[in-house]
């Protein structure tokens, strides 16, 4: 029962590139959540899917950003035209219910650490 | 703004003497807390949660204390062990939300 899978697990690209983060949550939960982390800062939110459905994007950046968690396959996050401030660890965590509550949070991935350069 | 903020960004123990981590919270609607650990170039794990409607959880050698006047949390570890060196988050959550905010860590080194 394999944990949340995240791929890359670093991944380069040059500034004006395209970045594709993928995550498969783990093996019987829906709910599939993307954060962000920068160097020196706590995790932040970015958005919360269900399959086929954003739920909540209100952490996403307004532009360049995009994720999607189709029917079949893993979770992408995408980010177009990188500059160096996305430069950080995304972790992609998911949970059997809405909230990651019942006593076990979340489960998250080993991340992606993204480097712009 | 950080509605979730670890002030102390370093915390150094004995091994099995006790360390305690502080929490403090901005928003009076959290009602689930939680504490994970990480270690580097891994993902945070979950270590214990709590709800505001209880003020204490224990689990093992982990033991999360909630102060809802004060809107402060703290984990108590004992007894400290050096494999509990790693960085600690404690993140919130409220029932209406979709996501849990995080503070920034407190990194705790477990000394032989």
């Amino acid at each position: 029962n394999a944990g949340v899978m995240q791929n890359p697990r670093h991944l380069v690209r040059r500034r004006g590139q395209e970045a594709r983060l993928r995550c498969s949550p783990m093996k019987g939960h829906s709910h599939v959540y993307w954060y962000r982390q920068l160097p020196e800062e706590g995790l932040k939110f970015m958005v919360y899917l269900q399959k086929e459905n954003i739920i909540d994007e209100s952490g996403m950046p307004k532009e360049r950003f995009s994720a999607e968690f189709p029917k079949e396959g893993p979770s992408i996050l995408r980010i177009q035209q990188v500059v160096r401030g996305d430069s950080a660890a995304y972790f992609c965590a998911s949970s059997p219910n809405s909230q990651g509550r019942g006593g076990y949070g979340y489960t998250f991935g080993s991340g992606t650490r993204l480097t712009v350069v | 703004d950080q509605q979730v903020k670890q002030n102390s960004p370093s915390l150094s123990v004995q091994e099995g003497r006790i360390s305690i981590l502080n929490c403090d919270y901005t928003n009076s609607m959290f009602d689930y807390f939680l504490w994970y650990k990480k270690y580097p170039a891994e993902g945070p794990t979950f270590l214990i949660s709590i709800s505001s409607i209880k003020d204490k959880n224990e689990d093992g050698r982990f033991t999360v204390f909630l102060n809802k006047s004060a809107k402060h949390l703290s984990l108590h570890i004992v007894p400290s062990q050096p494999g509990d060196s790693a960085v600690y988050f404690c993140a919130a959550s409220r029932s209406t939300g979709n996501q849990f905010y995080f503070g920034t860590g407190t990194s705790l080194t477990v000394i032989p």
